[in-house]
């Protein structure tokens, strides 16, 4: 069971919005900047958020992140077929003094 | 451009041993914190260890804790992972990434190198 809480799987149809939440705790997120990962089949993940809500250059601006208090959000708008992917949230936890993912979501675009 | 490439992994037995590698260029390896995760098969992201670039201390998932030990080589430009007492659950690709997760996030990924225990 991961520290951090993201719902196993997400759908939406193609050009609309999802959102996929990383529920924590006063450990973790409420207290360290949280990343979010795009691991697409069979490949490496990337990173698309970075310090709760910057883009790394090359990211669409479709991708965006957020944080309050014990939960982040990762939203993509104007869903493409190729932005199915897991996605995860990643943070530092001070108690465990290790990093921790969430366990992952999965995005289907339909 | 940043460039990540581990070797090292492969088939060992339960109990054995095994030594990660990952070669790094395009960027002042000696300042940048390096992190190693793992994706078992079927499950999620895992993350395993750190080491931050100022003082080199190092971070494990008590999963790994006295049994793997991460390091650096900045005259090389290179990343350990070494790996003892292996067990059936630490097989998973293991890449390393530049970066720490709870900074300014793992910016780059090396392709991963595939660790199977098995006997």
């Amino acid at each position: 069971q991961s520290v951090l809480t993201q719902p196993p799987s997400v759908s939406a149809a193609p050009g609309q919005k999802v959102t996929i939440s990383c529920s924590g705790s006063s450990s973790n997120i409420v207290n360290n900047y949280v990343s979010w990962y795009q691991q697409l089949p069979g490949t490496a993940p990337k990173l698309l958020i970075y310090e709760n809500n910057k883009r790394p250059s090359g990211v669409p601006d479709r991708f965006s992140g957020s944080k309050s208090g014990t939960s982040a959000t990762l939203g993509i708008t104007g869903l493409q077929t190729g932005d199915e992917a897991d996605y995860y949230c990643g943070t530092w936890d001070g108690s465990l003094s290790a990093g921790v993912f969430g366990g992952g979501t999965k995005l289907t675009v339909l | 451009e940043v460039q990540l490439l581990e070797s090292g992994g492969g088939l060992v037995q339960p109990g054995g041993s095994l030594r990660l590698s990952c070669a790094a260029s395009g960027f002042t390896f000696s300042s940048f914190g390096m992190t190693w995760v793992r994706k078992p098969p079927e499950k999620g992201l895992e993350w395993v260890s750190s080491i931050t670039a100022r003082d080199d201390s190092t971070f494990y998932a008590d999963s790994v804790k006295g049994r793997f030990t991460i390091s650096r080589d900045s005259s090389k430009d290179t990343l350990h992972l070494q790996m003892n007492s292996l067990r059936a659950d630490d097989t998973a690709i293991y890449y390393c990434a530049k970066g720490l997760i709870g900074a300014a996030g793992l910016a780059d990924w090396g392709q991963g190198t595939l660790v199977t225990v098995s006997s």
